[in-house]
């Protein structure tokens, strides 16, 4: 039982490029989200998925996209990547809240740089 | 979602107990208090939750006050490897699809010293 896991863990990318971070849980969770974490800041809500084939904007949506094909997996694109973006990603995952917690379950987190 | 209030930082003396305070004034009837910390820019961890009353598990207890605008998590014997970051986080039950909108302030940095 791996829980959340992120893929890339590093990456440096050059103005303009694209790029897509996955994010895979083996938890069957319905929901997943994209937060990013900028130096001495909390984290920022991206997108999130209450379901496979849904996804809805979080606090700071611009510049990405997101994709859930697969009920285990959630993936996010920057198509044009731009050095604001330059943070560190973390992929969460839970269960609706009523039965369960709602507790939040985070992946190790992906540090991408854009020069 | 209401917000709330954390001191920046607090040091904790190790095996003693470390009270972290979280002011949330303006909190409605339908928003628990959630507790996550961070260490070390590791991916945030789930401590504990509550809605009215004090909630206690094998981490932490979370004591809110009887009118719910403020809480203080309670790590009883504070270990050099609670030293993480700790957000306080309230959040609207069922809030249908956007029920998982945490919204992380910055925190309290708390340092447990030997």
């Amino acid at each position: 039982n791996a829980g959340v896991t992120q893929t890339p863990k590093f990456r440096v990318l050059k103005t303009g490029q694209s790029m897509t971070l996955l994010c895979a849980q083996d938890m069957n969770h319905e929901y997943m989200y994209w937060y990013r974490q900028d130096p001495g800041m909390g984290l920022r809500l991206i997108h999130y998925s209450v379901g496979e084939g849904t996804t809805a904007k979080g606090e700071v949506p611009d510049g990405y996209n997101v994709s859930r094909l697969k009920k285990q997996n959630f993936l996010l694109g920057l198509e044009s990547a731009a050095p604001s973006q330059t943070s560190v990603y973390f992929c969460a995952s839970s269960q609706p809240q009523g039965r369960y917690t709602g507790e939040l379950f985070f992946g190790e987190g992906s540090r991408l740089t854009v020069l | 979602d209401a917000k709330t209030t954390q001191p920046p930082s607090m040091d904790c003396a190790e095996g003693r107990a470390a009270n972290l305070p979280c002011n949330h004034s303006t909190i409605s009837g339908n928003e628990y208090v959630y507790w996550y910390r961070q260490i070390h820019s590791q991916g945030p961890q789930y401590i504990i939750h509550g809605l009215k009353n004090n909630e206690t598990n094998e981490m932490a207890s979370l004591i809110i006050t009887e009118d719910r605008k403020s809480s203080t998590l309670i790590l009883p014997h504070a270990t050099l490897r609670d030293t993480a970051v700790y957000y306080c986080i309230v959040r609207v039950k069922n809030y249908g699809g956007s029920q998982g909108n945490l919204i992380f302030g910055k925190g309290t940095k708390l340092s447990v010293k030997p």
